[in-house]
């Protein structure tokens, strides 16, 4: 699976948008791009997942350049409950070699402040 | 509602001996994955199941193992082998892990389970 790379942290406003970005400069074509979060001391939340179209649910949209070297998480309106770790993995969907298993680095420290 | 449960949540054990984490999931799915998080650290594989009866190493299995009798089921052991056991424990199931384009790759993780070694 492709390394990403992260910022460690990121601060937002509350009611403001986090953009959260990632790259993933050795990704290949039929990889898909997750972002999971993680509150403190919880099990990892999946939040979305896209592989070359950008990507909109309940909780965040997901963008993705062109060239697919990058990418960026957004929540539109981040509140106090969005404070976590926010993880970027990139991996093949369904390998038998390896089921869904998804490697995890150390993700970029979300804090939604007043 | 369906979903994964791990027990204890927090667990004391003494050096040198066993201990034995639940994990039981009502999804019906076929994958199931433990995990292991020390503070400050991203999640590291333990092991994986993709199906009943058969279960492959992760990245940091020496001083773990685990079995798959049941689909719905797969604890985690975390023996006197292993040097450094205090850690977050976190178990995840995923539908069928072979292609299909119902297979989106997520995962669904318990809340997990704090192990510390006294």
């Amino acid at each position: 699976d492709a390394k990403t790379t992260q910022p460690t942290s990121m601060d937002c406003a509350e009611g403001r948008a986090a953009n959260l970005p990632c790259n993933h400069s050795t990704i290949s074509g039929n990889e898909y791009v997750y972002w999971y979060r993680q509150i403190h001391s919880q099990g990892p939340q999946y939040i979305i997942h896209g592989l070359k179209n950008n990507e909109t649910n309940e909780m965040a949209s997901l963008i993705i350049t062109e060239d697919r070297k990058s990418s960026t998480l957004i929540l539109p309106h981040a509140t106090l409950r969005d404070t976590a770790v926010y993880y970027c993995i990139v991996r093949v969907v369904g390998i038998t070699g390896g089921g869904n298993k998804l490697t995890f680095g150390t993700g970029t420290q979300l804090k939604v402040e007043l | 509602d369906g979903g994964i449960t791990q027990s204890p949540k927090y667990l004391f054990r003494k050096e040198g001996q066993n201990v034995t984490l639940s994990c039981e999931q009502n999804l019906n799915h076929d994958a199931m994955y433990w995990y292991r998080q020390d503070p400050g650290q991203g999640l590291r594989l333990i092991y994986y199941s993709q199906i009943v009866n058969d279960f492959q190493k992760g990245d940091i299995a020496e001083g773990y193992s685990v079995s798959r009798e049941k689909k719905e089921s797969f604890p985690l052991t975390v023996t006197s082998a292993q040097k450094n056991p205090t850690a977050f424990y976190l178990c995840a199931s995923s539908i069928r892990a072979s292609g299909g384009p119902a297979n989106t790759g997520e995962l669904f993780f318990g809340e997990g389970s704090r192990l510390t070694v006294l």
